[in-house]
């Protein structure tokens, strides 16, 4: 089956520092990507996404690739800031035909003024 | 606000109490699915509509729980004799479903969850 695995947490950096959150995947097929951040007390929420190998997802300044050879998709920021701090989840959607999404357990970000 | 709503936000409840909650999807999606988070954990499929039909259960869903989709649009999710593992956050999302699937209205867009306590 599908699963995500997702660098574990928690993660506390200081403002402007650079953000590497890891994620591999296992999935049959070809999957499409993403990375959901939930802030406290709200909603998950869309924060970039790839549909197939070698194609970078962005949006406010966080990048992620789709890497098929190494089954990954990295979430990267070069300059952090207070207000990213918030939970993020790795995931993937299949290409069965209920089209779910498999998140991985989430990485606790805390950023530090 | 067009938003995917949840209603409760919060539940506490005794064991063996039965619960429900209700989704209302943004209004022209046609797919709705549910998802359950356990803290510390991402979240996990339960189950998903397409209109008012139920078309794929998890595993995670057992007999205790049943969603309906009546008239395809708002959705409600029963949780019969509860029991303290079914302490959880609920998820409820929204999306369009058909042969295109790339395009940003075909992504789940999530309510903001409601919260079970079972004591």
């Amino acid at each position: 089956g599908n699963s995500v695995t997702q660098m574990e947490g928690p993660v506390t950096l200081s403002e402007e520092a650079f953000l590497t959150i890891n994620c591999t995947y296992t999935a049959t097929g070809y999957p499409s990507l993403f990375w959901y951040v939930q802030y406290p007390g709200e909603g998950l929420q869309l924060l970039l996404k790839a549909t197939k190998a070698d194609d970078k997802g962005s949006n406010k300044g966080f990048e992620a690739t789709y890497r098929k050879e190494t089954t990954s998709f990295h979430l990267e920021k070069g300059s952090v800031q207070v207000s990213d701090s918030a939970v993020y989840f790795c995931a993937l959607r299949g290409s069965g035909s209920a089209r779910q999404l498999t998140f991985g357990s989430g990485t606790q970000l805390t950023v530090l003024p | 606000d067009t938003g995917v709503s949840q209603d409760p936000r919060h539940k506490i409840t005794k064991r063996g109490q039965n619960v429900t909650f209700r989704c209302d999807p943004i209004s022209e999606h046609n797919r709705l699915y549910w998802y359950r988070q356990t803290l510390g954990q991402g979240p996990e499929f339960l189950t998903y509509f397409q209109n008012e039909a139920q078309l794929e259960k998890s595993r995670l869903l057992s007999d205790r729980f049943s969603a309906e989709r009546p008239k395809g649009s708002f959705s409600t999710l029963e949780i019969q004799r509860t029991e303290q593992g079914d302490s959880a956050m609920y998820l409820c999302a929204s999306s369009l479903g058909g042969t295109n699937w790339e395009g940003p209205a075909y992504e789940q867009y999530f309510g903001p969850g409601t919260r079970l306590t079972v004591t």
